[in-house]
């Protein structure tokens, strides 16, 4: 079974500020994909960022990165120049066949 | 709109009652996906298709949980005699192929409330 683990129920940051979110994972498989969605407070989920597990590079969107360690089972995600629409809940989640199995998020508070 | 739709967007039962979720996936999208997400928690996974094919459902909580795609696009989600543990937002995905690391595009869900 798979499991992801974010251990990070709150997080706060200033605005403009970087800012990680931490998140370890366990799997069999041995290729898989780590993803990383937001959910703002309307509840919508909307994909930020995605790795593969055999990625040789860490993966870049915009202001989103994802500092992969895979011999530590672990995807960070890595936000840049914080602003007040961060706001959020961030939830990592790893493939698992066709599923994803989701961490059970970490609330994001930027302050002005 | 371009992007998945679900219908309703709130809906209330009262305990007993069978209620039935609508999922309008991304056109062309093959995989469809429905998660349930409690409060506070992040989304699990209920059941999975490609095409009209039912291919996992293992996520099912339980046998009063229905899942149906007849013609490969929309798909609903049925949950019999709804009990107060079946509140929950329920979030429909779809993915544009089968190859699992697509990305999945979420609807806006479904907050169902069991009285």
């Amino acid at each position: 079974a798979q499991k992801i683990t974010q251990t990070q129920p709150g997080m706060f940051v200033q605005e403009k500020e970087a800012v990680t979110l931490d998140c370890t994972y366990d799997t069999s498989d041995p290729s898989y994909g780590l993803f990383w969605y937001k959910q703002p407070s309307s509840g919508e989920m909307i994909f930020l960022i995605y790795q593969g597990s055999y990625d040789q590079q860490n993966a870049t969107e915009g202001r989103y990165s994802l500092n992969f360690q895979k011999a530590r089972k672990s995807a960070n995600l890595v936000i840049s120049a914080s602003q007040l629409g961060d706001s959020a809940m961030y939830f990592c989640a790893v493939t698992s066949g066709s599923r994803l199995t989701f961490g059970e998020g970490t609330q994001l508070t930027v302050n002005p | 709109g371009a992007g998945v739709s679900q219908s309703p967007r709130y809906k209330v039962a009262k305990r007993g009652q069978d209620v039935a979720l609508r999922c309008d996936p991304i056109s062309g999208h093959v995989s469809l996906f429905w998660y349930q997400q409690a409060l506070g928690q992040g989304p699990e996974f209920l059941t999975y298709f490609q095409n009209e094919a039912q291919l996992d459902k293992s996520g099912l909580p339980s046998d009063r949980f229905f899942a149906e795609r007849p013609e490969g696009s929309v798909s609903t989600l049925k949950i019999q005699r709804t009990q107060q543990e079946d509140s929950a937002v329920y979030l429909c995905a779809s993915r544009i192929h089968r190859v699992k690391d697509n990305e999945q595009f979420f609807g806006p869900g479904t907050r169902l409330t069991v009285l």
